[in-house]
C-alpha cells in the first residue's frame, strides 16, 4: 500500500529550464509534505516543507505547490542547474503518526548543461 | 540545520554474526528516531520508530528480534541487525526531528552501507 508515489522515476531537464517533480498521495490525514534531495551512498538532504493549510511555499530557486483537493503536490526548481541532479523523494507526515515520515519512490532528476 | 551523525558509515561483515549502528543526534535532544532501510533504486522504507526510554515500534514485517533498536539517550539510538544475512545487506538511514513543533523538518544521517558476506 504506496501512501506516497511518485509516478516518474527518471526527469532530464536543459540547464536554466524548469523542473516539475510531481507526487500524490492517499493519505487524507497527512498534513505536512516536505521534500529530500539524495545523492547515492548518503542521507537525504532536506529541501522545502509545506503545511497543509498552506498551498505554496517558496525558497529561493525551490518552490513547493499544494493541490489538497486532489492529494497532489509538485516540486518546482527554476532555473534548473546542473549540479541539481539527484534522487528527489518526496515525504509526508500526519499527526497521528507520531512523527515519521512516509516516502514516495523518488525521481532521479538529471540537468544537462 | 540540525545535525544527525550516524555511524558507521560502511561495515562489511561475515554471515551470521551482528553489527551496531549509531545514530546521534549532535544539537538537540530527540525523544524520537526512525530508522530507515533503503534498497538500490528504491525509497526508503520505515523500518522502526525508536523511542527513547520505552520499545521501538516496528513496522509491519519488520523482525523486531532481527533489528533489534535501543534508545537508551536522548542523543543516541543504536539500530542493532543480529545473526546478519546477505539479504540484509543494504543502506541503512536514522533520522530525527528536532521538537521545536508539530510540523517540522526530519535530519537524516549520513546512511549505513551494509555488506554481508
Amino acid at each position: 500500500d504506496q501512501q506516497v508515489k511518485q509516478n516518474s522515476p527518471s526527469l532530464s531537464v536543459q540547464e536554466g529550464r524548469i523542473s516539475i517533480l510531481n507526487c500524490d498521495y492517499t493519505n487524507s490525514m497527512f498534513d505536512y509534505f516536505l521534500w529530500y534531495k539524495k545523492y547515492p551512498a548518503e542521507g537525504p538532504t532536506f529541501l522545502i516543507s509545506i503545511s497543509s493549510i498552506k498551498d505554496k511555499n517558496e525558497d529561493g530557486r525551490f518552490t513547493v505547490f499544494l493541490n489538497k483537493s486532489a492529494k497532489h503536490l509538485s516540486l518546482h526548481i527554476v532555473p534548473s542547474q546542473p549540479g541539481d541532479s539527484a534522487v528527489y523523494f518526496c515525504a509526508a507526515s500526519g499527526n497521528n503518526q507520531g512523527g515519521k515520515l512516509i516516502f514516495g519512490q523518488g525521481t532521479e532528476l538529471s540537468v544537462k548543461p | 540545520g540540525a545535525v544527525v551523525s550516524q555511524h558507521p558509515s560502511w561495515v562489511i561483515c561475515k554471515s551470521g554474526t551482528s553489527v551496531k549502528i549509531e545514530c546521534r543526534s549532535l544539537d538537540f535532544q530527540a525523544t524520537t528516531m526512525f530508522w530507515y532501510r533503503q534498497f538500490p533504486k528504491q525509497s526508503l522504507m520505515l523500518m522502526a520508530t525508536s523511542n527513547e526510554g520505552s520499545k521501538a515500534t516496528y513496522e509491519q514485517g519488520v523482525e523486531k528480534d532481527k533489528f533489534l533498536i535501543n534508545h537508551a539517550s536522548l542523543t543516541l539510538s543504536t539500530l542493532t541487525v543480529t545473526s546478519a544475512h546477505p539479504e540484509d545487506s543494504s543502506f541503512y538511514i536514522c533520522s530525527a526531528r528536532p521538537p521545536k513543533g508539530v510540523n517540522t523538518e526530519a535530519f537524516f544521517g549520513q546512511g549505513t552501507r551494509l555488506t554481508v558476506v
